[in-house]
């Protein structure tokens, strides 16, 4: 079993929609969540990141995290054809350890 | 500002041939610096970490290896590419100690034929 699993998708949504974006992780001792997104032929970018559990608010993107289900999730409001790539979830033990990737949901956003 | 660049930015290489790509951070000291690639479907594998000048982890046994003559650069080498190294290779750095973000270079395309 794989630490951090993510459906591939694709996933294709219109114009506006909300779009949520989910991972599950199987290491009780991550800590750090994180989400990238990544452009065709581009290197991945941090959108966000939470510790623990809650959530965190960025603009049209929400990441919330439910450790008691191991549950990772990213909301995108309003969603955009800008907004269409391929989303990473990826977690961490802590500072200096290393990063657990999902395999990435690829986005396509419609006009 | 930092800045991570890596070239070539696509290479096309024969089996049997060596390899070298290289990785230089901007605006920082003493990163961590890492090594993926990235095959389709099958995420973000980690190929080498390092922690300073010299010091070299690997993660996956395989015929590439890595190397850090200097405090902000990274070099991925193999004697003889195989096919199965074909895919798309990312450097990262993240602070020292107590970091968890990481932040990606554009990434090199190899094609091994």
């Amino acid at each position: 079993q794989k630490e951090v699993e993510q459906d591939p998708g694709p996933l294709s949504v219109p114009e506006g929609a909300i779009v949520s974006l989910n991972c599950t992780y199987s290491n009780s001792a991550f800590q750090y969540f994180m989400w990238y997104r990544q452009y065709s032929r581009k290197g991945p970018e941090l959108l966000m990141y939470t510790y623990s559990s809650g959530n965190k608010e960025d603009g049209r993107f929400t990441a919330q995290v439910d450790k008691s289900s191991k549950y990772i999730s990213l909301f995108i409001r309003d969603s955009q054809p800008s907004d269409s790539a391929t989303y990473l979830c990826a977690s961490s033990k802590g500072g200096g350890n290393k990063l657990t990737f999902g395999t990435g949901t690829q986005l396509k956003v419609e006009l | 500002s930092q800045t991570i660049h890596q070239w070539p930015a696509t290479l096309v290489q024969p089996v049997g041939s060596p390899l070298s790509l290289e990785c230089t951070v901007e605006g920082t000291s003493n990163p961590n610096l890492y090594w993926y690639r990235q095959a389709a479907g099958r995420g973000l594998q980690l190929l080498f970490y390092s922690v300073g000048i010299g010091q070299i982890s690997s993660e996956v046994p395989q015929n590439l290896s890595a190397s850090r003559p200097q405090d902000r650069q990274f070099i991925l080498s193999s004697k003889k590419l195989l096919l199965s190294d074909s895919g798309f290779y990312l450097c990262a750095w993240s602070e020292a100690a107590g970091a968890f973000e990481q932040f990606f270079g554009p990434g090199t395309r190899l094609t091994v034929l």
